[in-house]
């Protein structure tokens, strides 16, 4: 079965640091996404991206992260300058179409820890 | 306002028993989707079901939506031990697009 699969699973920053997680979406989708989970908290929405444009950002998806789509098959998030507070797993998800009722499928998660 | 928000907190029960959770949320949607995930590791989806149907089932997953209580119900039949995970319900934004809200969890336990 098709599967968004995310890099690296693990990553350890110096607060202050540029950090750029690497996701691989479901081949033929056309919708991608980030969300996070902070360690005990809800799992929150970021930003979802469509034709090389963001769709729909949250409050959380301040000027520090930024999205891109390098080529035809990777989705990426930096976050330009770290902070203690995201600390975080790091969901990548993507699915077929945008629109209410499609279902959206979530890679394994990418954690980040900011020291 | 919140949306998606599971109870109990927290499941423990026997295997072969069946496992129950909620989730109640507080404006309008189109879908409902329940999610698992295992300790640590990703979100597994489980079901869709659509603001216009009222029960769904997938093997030994029920799931329910009363959109007039606005809730939802998810039954997990003859439960197993690889089903201890914490199970999320995910609301969709009423813009009409697919960006999810996701609730705090339900954490079950599932005892040999």
């Amino acid at each position: 079965e098709p599967e968004v699969t995310q890099t690296p699973s693990h990553q350890v920053t110096q607060m202050g640091q540029e950090v750029i997680l690497r996701c691989v979406p479901i081949s033929n989708h056309l919708y991608f996404y980030w969300y996070r989970q902070i360690l005990g908290q809800k799992v929150e929405f970021l930003v979802s991206f469509y034709n090389n444009e963001i769709s729909e950002k949250s409050e959380i998806f301040d000027d520090q992260f930024s999205v891109e789509r390098p080529d035809g098959s990777n989705f990426t998030l930096k976050i330009r300058s770290t902070k203690l507070e995201d600390s975080a797993m790091y969901f990548c998800a993507s699915s077929e179409w945008g629109f209410s009722g499609n279902t959206i499928y979530f890679g394994e998660g990418s954690w980040l820890t900011v020291v | 306002s919140q949306q998606g928000e599971e109870d109990p907190q927290a499941l423990s029960i026997q295997e072969g028993e069946n496992a129950t959770m909620n989730c109640s949320y507080k404006t309008s949607i189109n879908n409902l989707q329940w999610y698992r995930q295992n300790s640590g590791r990703g979100l597994v989806h489980l079901i869709l079901i659509r603001s216009n149907e009222r029960e769904k089932h997938s093997g030994r997953l029920r799931v329910t939506l009363d959109t007039s209580k606005k809730s939802s119900s998810l039954l997990i039949t003859a439960s197993r031990a690889a089903d201890t995970a914490s199970y999320f319900c995910a609301t969709d934004s009423s813009s009409g697009y697919s960006t999810l809200t996701f609730g705090k969890g339900t954490m079950l336990l599932v005892s040999p």
